[in-house]
């Protein structure tokens, strides 16, 4: 399948900036996505750029992508501590098949 | 408006009994899968259907079969349950088109003895 990476853990104080960061090799993806889970519930998607926008914007989400260097980021504002979760980035390769990484988590320490 | 559903949230079996774990959609999508969901390994794809009579192999289909009679009803069946197949499974569907995302079940927690 295809390899699409994270960092698995991400710490921040509550009221800072959250930048979770995914990289993926598929040059051919054409949605990529950004899914939250919170502890034993499913994937609550939470924002998804086609692949030929740099920037898409939503409330207190940022999503950046550069294609070039198949870079992806989500910068949460105002990080909450509801926001601490496990945050997975995914690609879509085909129209079928949805590719994850290995999600990160986030703690947002009050 | 109910979603994706999955049935049991949890079950324990016994290496080499069988089960099937259901999955139902009341959305109309057309596209349904399931995933299975390890520590540090993110959500890998099992099996997947694009319409009712339809399915296909993800990339981890072995141990794993699946039927799609309805386009409501995606079960998966372990026939012969293993310890590696402990594991966290999701089913999710979609429209099908690349620009809709899938929504995904609350899960199915199943361990193997």
């Amino acid at each position: 399948g295809e390899d699409v990476e994270q960092s698995l853990f991400l710490s921040v104080r509550e009221g800072d900036s959250s930048v979770i960061n995914c990289t993926y090799t598929d040059s051919s993806s054409t949605y990529l996505y950004w899914y939250k889970q919170e502890p034993g519930a499913g994937l609550q998607l939470l924002t998804y750029i086609f692949s030929n926008m740099d920037m898409k914007q939503d409330q207190r989400l940022t999503v950046l992508l550069n294609k070039k260097d198949k870079h992806l980021s989500l910068r949460i504002a105002d990080t909450q501590t509801g926001d601490s979760a496990i945050y997975f980035c995914a690609e879509r390769a085909g129209a079928n098949n949805l590719f994850f990484g290995t999600g990160t988590r986030l703690t947002v320490i009050p | 408006n109910a979603g994706v559903t999955q049935t049991p949230k949890f079950q324990v079996l016994k290496t080499g009994q069988s089960m099937t774990l259901q999955c139902a959609q009341d959305m109309n999508h057309e596209y349904m899968s399931w995933y299975r969901q390890d520590p540090g390994m993110g959500l890998r794809l099992i099996h997947y259907s694009v319409g009712a009579g339809i399915t296909d192999q993800g990339e981890v289909p072995n141990g794993y079969n699946v039927s799609r009679s309805t386009t409501e009803d995606f079960p998966l069946r372990l026939l012969s349950a293993a310890p590696s197949q402990t594991s966290v499974y999701f089913c999710a569907s979609s429209f099908g088109q690349e620009s809709q995302p899938q929504h995904f079940g609350d899960g199915t927690r199943l361990s193997i003895l």
